[in-house]
């Protein structure tokens, strides 16, 4: 069964830092490319940063380029996000995913999600 | 403003077919693999459809997805009231080296 666990979420400061994991199961992690993508409340979903399979190349949204780091750690079969200066618009639900073309091709693709509020 | 464009409603009776457009442009749509996200309310996202028209394992054949040029479309016959959800469309941006997703269908199923 693939599944994809994220924990980390909690509340925290402007300014303040969080780190995000993600455990997965169930498929060959080291083959697939990861991702980020938050969802804020009421609104659509939002992609945020991206690693390929060996971690060699990275990719970040422009909303949060300088300010989060994307890592990934493929013997613990496990995707992190760094997240620093955090502001109230990073306020979300976070999801892990794995890319939509990488095999099995069966849900999940992505994991529950872990809630980040930004707040004082 | 998303970079992939999708109308914000679409509705049709129980049984009945609807299509979601997603509209983008050579950078993304027109030469990258689109996926189709279903996203019942206070869920997850599901992959209902990969690689532009392949559906992963347990997703009915009542979801279909196609391409042509910078548009695809997402096909959903056989409405069910199960089928109310958001509705959204995602691929590979070449030119700006980003993940790229609509804004999101609500579809209702009245």
């Amino acid at each position: 069964e693939v599944q994809l666990v994220e924990s980390g979420g909690g509340l925290v400061k402007p300014g303040g830092s969080l780190r995000l994991s993600c455990a997965a199961s169930g498929f060959r992690f080291s083959n697939c490319i990861m991702n980020w993508v938050r969802q804020a409340p009421g609104r659509g979903l939002e992609w945020v940063s991206s690693i390929t399979s060996s971690g060699s190349f990275i990719y970040f949204a422009d909303s949060v380029k300088g300010r989060f780091t994307i890592s990934r750690d493929n013997a613990k079969d496990s995707l992190y996000l760094q997240m620093n200066s955090l502001r109230g618009e990073d306020t979300a639900v976070y999801y892990c995913a794995r890319d939509s073309s990488c095999s099995p091709h069966e849900n999940d693709y992505w994991g529950q999600g872990t809630l980040v509020t930004v707040s004082s | 403003q998303s970079v992939l464009t999708q109308p914000p409603s679409v509705s049709a009776a129980p049984g009945q077919k609807v299509t979601i457009s997603c509209s983008g442009s050579s950078s993304n749509t027109g030469n990258n693999y689109v996926s189709w996200y279903q996203q019942l309310p206070g869920t997850a996202p599901k992959v209902l459809i990969y690689d532009n028209n392949k559906r992963p394992s347990g997703i009915p054949d009542r979801f279909s997805g196609s391409k042509s040029g910078t548009s695809a479309t997402l096909g959903i016959t056989g409405l069910q009231t199960g089928d109310e959800a958001d509705y959204y469309c995602g691929t590979w941006d070449s030119s700006l080296s980003v993940v790229v997703f609509g804004g999101g269908t609500k579809l209702t199923v009245l």
